[in-house]
Formats: C-alpha cells, sequence, structure tokens
C-alpha cells in the first residue's frame, strides 16, 4: 500500500496567518493527490484535486502544490471556517489511501 | 446539485452482515466511481472501494473477502454488503462520488453525510 505522512499532526494557528501542511508520499503517486477538509460531525469537502487544481467554489485562499513525492497544502490567510482537519488522498494505486489527517486548531 | 444519502441500519450485531444503500439524486450515475469510505470514531479515513456505473468494482484488499459493492441503475442507488462484521467495523459510513480525471487520477466531489454503524451484541 502506498502511504501518505502528513506533517504536522496538529498545528495551531491565527486568524490571517499562512499555513502549510505536508503529505509525503512513500512512493511515486504521478500528482494522483487530493485534499479535503472536514469539520467536526460533517463529511469531507474535496478542495484542491491533481495536486493543484482548485476545486470548483473553493476560496481561492486555498493553494496546492507538488515536488516529487511531497504535496503541499498552502492556506494564504486563515479565516474562522479554516479551522478544521484536513486530509490528503492519493488515486494512483490500489488501495486508495488518505493521510492520518491534520488538525488546524485556533491559536 | 448532486446529493448522496447513505441508509441502513445503526446496530449490527458481530458476525452478521452490514448492508447499507446510497441514494443518489440530482444527476446521472454514469461515468463516475461510486464510492464507500468508513471513519472510525476519531480516527481518519479508509477507503472500502468502488463501482463503475457499468459494475465493474475495485476493493481494498484488506476487505476484499469480506465485502460486496453493488449498483441499481434503474433505481440510482448502490449498495454496501460487509460480512462478518466485528467491533473494528465501527465506522462512520459515507458514500461518495469518484470523479474520474485522466489515468489514474480520481477525486471524491460528492459526499453523503455518513451513517454511524456500531456492532456490538
Amino acid at each position: 500500500d502506498i502511504q501518505l505522512t502528513q506533517s504536522p499532526s496538529s498545528l495551531s494557528a491565527s486568524v490571517g496567518d499562512r499555513v502549510t501542511i505536508s503529505c509525503r508520499a512513500s512512493e511515486d503517486i504521478r500528482s494522483c493527490l487530493n485534499w479535503y477538509q472536514q469539520r467536526p460531525g460533517k463529511a469531507p469537502k474535496l478542495l484542491i484535486y491533481a495536486a493543484s487544481g482548485l476545486q470548483s467554489g473553493v476560496p481561492s485562499r486555498f493553494s496546492g502544490s507538488e515536488s516529487g513525492t511531497e504535496f503541499t497544502l498552502t492556506i494564504s490567510s486563515l479565516q474562522p471556517e479554516d479551522f478544521a482537519t484536513y486530509y490528503c488522498h492519493q488515486s494512483y494505486s490500489t488501495p486508495q489511501t488518505f493521510g492520518q489527517g491534520t488538525k488546524l486548531e485556533i491559536k | 446539485q448532486v446529493r448522496l444519502q447513505e441508509s441502513g441500519p445503526g446496530l449490527v450485531k458481530p458476525s452478521e452482515t452490514l448492508s447499507l444503500t446510497c441514494t443518489v439524486s440530482g444527476g446521472s450515475i454514469s461515468s463516475h466511481y461510486w464510492t464507500w469510505i468508513r471513519q472510525p470514531p476519531g480516527k481518519g479515513l479508509e477507503w472500502i472501494g468502488h463501482i463503475y456505473y457499468s459494475g465493474s468494482t475495485n476493493y481494498n484488499p484488506s476487505l476484499k473477502s469480506r465485502i460486496t459493492i453493488s449498483v441499481d441503475t434503474s433505481k440510482i442507488q448502490f449498495s454496501l454488503r460487509m460480512t462478518s462484521v466485528t467491533a473494528a467495523d465501527t465506522a462512520v459510513y459515507y458514500c461518495a462520488r469518484a470523479s474520474p480525471s485522466g489515468g489514474w487520477l480520481y477525486y471524491f466531489d460528492y459526499w453523503g453525510r455518513g451513517t454511524l454503524v456500531t456492532v456490538s451484541s
């Protein structure tokens, strides 16, 4: 199975901060990497697809990038509604796998 | 607007069979992969498997011996059946639409709200 390792596992930040979350794949996944946001008690929501594509309706403060097997989600200026848990997901290989999650909390 | 809604028992006894159905509305079932994902309480997400509208399936090898995903295109529904459940199968079960985007890329663009299934006697 392809392992996705997210860092950090948790993060405290303030409204207005710029934050980055990393996701490292255990092998090449050819940009088949997506990012989701999950608020408590809710289903995950797609933010970024194909490493850097912004899903329709998602604010432009969210962006994704990649370098080899390292993927990054960046939130340019945190808003109150952004405090949630974020997951990366790879669809390149069966079984599809998710990172363990990064919980973003208010400082 | 595409909507997905899970339905099924919230409590299943150990060793019995878990059965869930996902009803799709507001869109066609064709040209997408219809997926089951689960999340144990307080934990991360696990991909269970998916079915194409034509009926072809792909399962997580760790669950393959116990699961069946089927589709009913006339009812615009797809279903999950998991046999011999244990407490480790207690989770929120989500259905989701996986949209293909070339090559091996799929992304889950629509999700149901999820349904908690507890395995307990």
